[in-house]
């Protein structure tokens, strides 16, 4: 199937820093990725979703200044997590799209697990 | 409101018996389901999905049976073996017309297959 790759797998960082994380289609490309955050024994949840070209869409309650997105090509999405607060460490995931089959399934990366001190 | 309901957040069955995960959806207007396996510290892998006009799909070892009318699926898998611990989380699409949609999860299901 379809390889989305994810890095870093881990970070750990203070209060008050940002943090990047990349999220890239590796043999495919992908118009549209997902951010999900799950947090211990919780679901994963959408945070928003990724255009490439165009403004991502937030899903409610998520902070879009706190959580930029930036989807500046065809195989590359990117998640920053502006001022980080410990409430922020959570395990952040990114998808896209199977290429071959319309919408039908997500193909994930390997998480990113945030820890904020 | 969770739209996605995964109840059971554990289920510990003998190996080579059968393991059946339930999941229970409220919204009508989902029209895929999709059920992945996820390990700690990584990524869901997608295991098998179905689509909301069939009933049964069958992929090996794994089989999801959709009941529409009870707003219900489940996840068989048999015989079960060690290598199915991990967490299994059901997922569901609503299709906009629009292009790619993200899913909604439930909470998952711990699977603990005991030798």
């Amino acid at each position: 199937g379809a390889v989305v790759s994810q890095h870093p797998s881990r970070v750990i960082c203070k209060s008050g820093t940002s943090v990047k994380i990349e999220c890239r289609s590796l043999d495919f490309q992908a118009t549209t990725m997902f951010w999900y955050r799950q947090f211990p024994k919780q679901s994963l949840m959408l945070m928003a979703t990724s255009n490439e070209g165009s403004k991502a869409t937030y899903e409610q309650g998520v902070e879009k200044d706190k959580f930029l997105i930036n989807h500046a090509s065809l195989t590359l999405s990117t998640l920053t997590v502006t001022s980080a607060h410990p409430e922020d460490s959570s395990f952040y995931i990114c998808s896209a799209p199977d290429p071959g089959r319309t919408n039908e399934k997500l193909f994930f990366g390997s998480g990113t697990q945030l820890s904020v001190l | 409101d969770q739209q996605v309901k995964q109840n059971s957040p554990s289920l510990s069955v003998q190996e080579g018996r059968i393991s059946i995960l339930n999941c229970d959806y409220t919204n009508s207007m989902f029209d895929y389901f999709l059920w992945y396996k996820k390990y700690p510290a990584e990524g869901p892998t997608f295991l098998i999905s179905i689509s909301s006009i069939k009933d049964k799909n069958e992929d090996g070892r794994f089989t999801v049976f959709l009941n529409k009318s009870a707003k219900h699926l489940s996840l068989h898998i048999v015989p079960s073996q060690p290598g199915d611990s991990a967490v299994y989380f059901c997922a569901a699409r609503m299709y906009s017309g629009g292009g790619a949609d993200g899913l909604t999860f439930g909470k998952g299901t711990h699977l603990i297959i005991q030798p």
